[in-house]
C-alpha cells in the first residue's frame, strides 16, 4: 500500500462548478497535512494545511480532514479554468518527513 | 511569505559534464532544505535532505556520489548532478520549511535538466 494516495484524474468538472480531490493516507501517526497545487512546467505551490479533524476554508478552498478514516479532501468551489492544474496530497509524518501523493490533474471545462 | 530561490530554470548539457544547481533562502535561514526530482507526468520524489554544516541525508536508491550537496551556509544548498546521463534529464526542485512555524515546505521554482 502506497503511503499517499490519489486518483490520477483527469478529473473534468465543468467551470463554475463544485471539484473533490480526495487524498487517503496509509500512516495513522501522520500530524499534518496539504494540498498543493502545480500547473505544468511550475513547481508546486501551498493552497492549504489542515492539522485538525474537520473542516477549514479559505476563500473558494475547503480542507476536510478525517484521521479516523485517514482521508483529507480539498473541495474547490466555482471552479474556474484557472484552477486546472495537478493537486498534490502532501503528508507529514513523524514531525519531519512529507510524503506526497502522485496527483490528481484537474481540468475545469469552460 | 518565506521565498526560495532556484537557478538556472532551465539547463542544457552535453553527456558526461557536471551540472551544479543552486538553492537560496532569501529571507529567511534554513538549516535544512529538501531536494526534490520529478519526471514527466510522476510526482515528487525526495532525493536527499541538505543539512547545513553536515553531510545530506539520502533516500534509498539515490547515489550519493552522482548527486552531491553541498549545504554550506544557512541560505544556500546546491545539487551537483555530476557526469550527467541522458536519464538524468529531470525537472530538480528544492524546497525549505517556511520559518513561520506552520511548518509548511516552500518550493523553488525548479530546475529542467536535459541531458544531451
Amino acid at each position: 500500500q502506497k503511503e499517499v494516495e490519489q486518483n490520477s484524474g483527469p478529473l473534468s468538472v465543468p467551470e463554475g462548478a463544485i471539484a473533490s480531490l480526495n487524498c487517503t493516507y496509509s500512516d495513522r501517526g501522520s500530524q499534518s497535512f496539504f494540498w498543493y497545487r502545480q500547473y505544468s512546467g511550475k513547481s508546486p505551490e501551498l493552497i492549504m494545511f489542515i492539522y485538525s479533524n474537520g473542516d477549514k476554508e479559505d476563500g473558494r478552498f475547503t480542507a476536510q480532514l478525517n484521521k479516523a478514516s485517514q482521508y483529507v479532501s480539498l473541495l474547490i468551489r466555482d471552479s474556474q479554468p484557472s484552477d486546472s492544474a495537478t493537486y498534490l496530497c502532501a503528508v507529514v509524518r513523524n514531525g519531519q518527513n512529507f510524503v506526497f501523493g502522485p496527483g490528481t490533474r484537474l481540468s475545469v471545462l469552460p | 511569505g518565506a521565498v526560495v530561490s532556484q537557478h538556472p530554470s532551465w539547463v542544457i548539457c552535453k553527456s558526461g559534464t557536471s551540472v551544479k544547481i543552486e538553492c537560496r533562502s532569501l529571507d529567511f535561514q534554513a538549516t535544512t532544505m529538501f531536494w526534490y526530482r520529478q519526471f514527466p507526468k510522476q510526482s515528487l520524489m525526495l532525493m536527499a535532505t541538505s543539512n547545513e554544516g553536515s553531510k545530506a541525508t539520502y533516500e534509498q536508491g539515490v547515489e550519493k556520489d552522482k548527486f552531491l550537496i553541498n549545504h554550506a551556509s544557512l541560505t544556500l544548498s546546491t545539487l551537483t548532478v555530476t557526469s550527467a546521463h541522458p536519464e538524468d534529464s529531470s525537472f530538480y526542485i528544492c524546497s525549505a520549511r517556511d520559518p513561520s512555524g506552520a511548518n509548511v515546505l516552500t518550493f523553488g521554482a525548479g530546475s529542467r535538466l536535459t541531458v544531451l
